[in-house]
């Protein structure tokens, strides 16, 4: 079935460090991919979004490219800050099912 | 105006009670769900309805029973909660095509004691 993984953490950074969180996907065709994220004590937020490979999706100095050929969708960012501090979520979805996620990776950012 | 609101934000219980979250959306979205946030954050689908009509009903104990009396609003009813059964439970909606994302509610955090 379908399924995500991405890696695990938590991940800690100092302040303008550069950001990466990997993702990869699993699917019998191709799916739409997003980037949630989910500040402490809040729902989520979908952050980015890609509908098709070679796709690319940015928001907030957040970026995540579809790669068809690694079936991968890693989130990244240039410079995070001490507000990037949240849990993110890889997430896909296929016509006919609910979208599925990965597990989280809880990034903390210290100034 | 919150787009998906869910009631009560939090929920403390007994185990053996019932009780019941509500969730509207007024995004005009045709289809909502139910996801279960367990305490190592982990997000799991639970059900699934397409205008009023369940369409995804995962491996869940039948003490939870979902309704749609319309397409903007869904209930979640839980009978004869468990201790397992404390989690953060959230509601989102979505358009029909799989390239849109969700749009989820705060959360409820459910509390079994």
């Amino acid at each position: 079935g379908n399924s995500v993984t991405q890696m695990e953490g938590p991940v800690t950074l100092s302040e303008e460090a550069f950001l990466t969180i990997n993702c990869t996907y699993t699917a019998t065709g191709y799916p739409s991919l997003f980037w949630y994220v989910q500040y402490p004590g809040e729902g989520l937020q979908l952050l980015l979004k890609a509908t098709k490979a070679d796709d690319k999706g940015s928001n907030k100095g957040f970026e995540a490219t579809y790669r068809k050929e690694t079936t991968s969708f890693h989130l990244e960012k240039g410079s995070v800050q001490v507000s990037d501090s949240a849990v993110y979520f890889c997430a896909s979805n296929q016509a006919g099912t609910a979208l599925i996620f990965g597990k989280g990776t809880t990034l903390s950012v210290s100034s | 105006d919150t787009a998906v609101s869910q009631t009560p934000k939090y929920l403390v219980t007994q185990m053996g009670n019932d009780k019941s979250i509500k969730c509207e959306q007024n995004l005009g979205h045709d289809t909502m769900y139910w996801y279960k946030q367990d305490s190592k954050k982990f997000l799991k689908i639970m059900f699934s309805y397409n205008n009023k009509e369940l369409i995804i009903n995962e491996t869940v104990p039948n003490r939870f029973s979902p309704k749609s009396p319309d397409k903007a609003h869904l209930n979640l009813h839980i009978n004869s909660l468990e201790l397992g059964d404390s989690a953060v439970y959230f509601c989102a909606s979505s358009q029909e095509e799989e390239n849109y994302g969700y749009t989820f509610g705060s959360g409820t955090r459910l509390t079994v004691v």
